[in-house]
């Protein structure tokens, strides 16, 4: 499975847009790219997926260059309630028979 | 979608003692996980249950200590035995469903 790798940490303000990104060198060919965000005593939950180019839904935006080598989530607007761990993932989709290998993942604090 | 509820939430044990964890799906799934999530650390995958078949216990579990039961498509245990305060960790139960995979809200073991 591709490795992953993405900051420990990142801060940033209410109103901002935030962007996370995400190293995957060795992505396979079948691989998709994707995004949980896990609050405190909760499971991760899913927040976004794509294979290539960009995918935008009502919480996030998910770009990813031609090479795939790499992806950025976009977090438009933050607020403080996005204060979270975000995990970026590679993988079959949906996870496949071997289910998601987890990183360390981004620790996200959003200030006032 | 699916909606994932765990018995108990958290609980307390002693050393030695065992703890069965319950995971419930609102729909029936194949593909079923349970995963650990030691304190500030990331997901790592303990096995996998398919319905059907004999849980696939991933390096460093072994079923002795974490035996599990997948009777049907919508319910499995996960089974802590002779724990120690090490098994001290929030365990998960995940399943995939329509390509994205679902995560319960954890059980939160603490072990004296």
């Amino acid at each position: 499975l591709a490795k992953t790798t993405q900051p420990i940490s990142m801060d940033s303000y209410e109103g901002q847009e935030v962007n996370i990104t995400c190293s995957h060198n060795n992505i396979a060919t079948n691989d998709y790219i994707t995004w949980y965000q896990q609050f405190p005593s909760q499971g991760p939950r899913f927040i976004i997926q794509g294979y290539k180019t960009k995918v935008t839904n009502e919480v996030a935006s998910l770009f990813i260059p031609a090479d795939r080598k790499s992806s950025t989530l976009s977090l438009p607007r933050v607020s403080l309630s996005d204060t979270a761990v975000y995990y970026c993932l590679v993988g079959a989709l949906g996870g496949g028979a071997d289910g998601l290998t987890f990183g360390k993942g981004t620790h996200l604090i959003i200030q006032p | 979608s699916a909606v994932i509820s765990q018995k108990p939430s958290r609980d307390i044990c002693q050393r030695g003692t065992s703890l069965t964890i319950q995971c419930q799906v609102d729909s029936q799934v194949t593909m079923m996980f349970w995963y650990r999530q030691q304190p500030g650390q990331s997901l790592t995958l303990i096995a996998t249950a398919n319905q059907g078949s004999e849980a696939t216990y991933e390096s460093g579990f072994v079923i002795d200590k974490f035996p599990i039961s997948r009777p049907n498509l919508t319910f499995s245990t996960l089974t802590v035995s002779n724990m120690s305060p090490e098994d001290s960790s929030i365990y998960l139960c995940s399943v995939v469903s329509d390509n994205e995979q679902f995560f319960g809200p954890g059980t939160r073991l603490t072990v004296l």
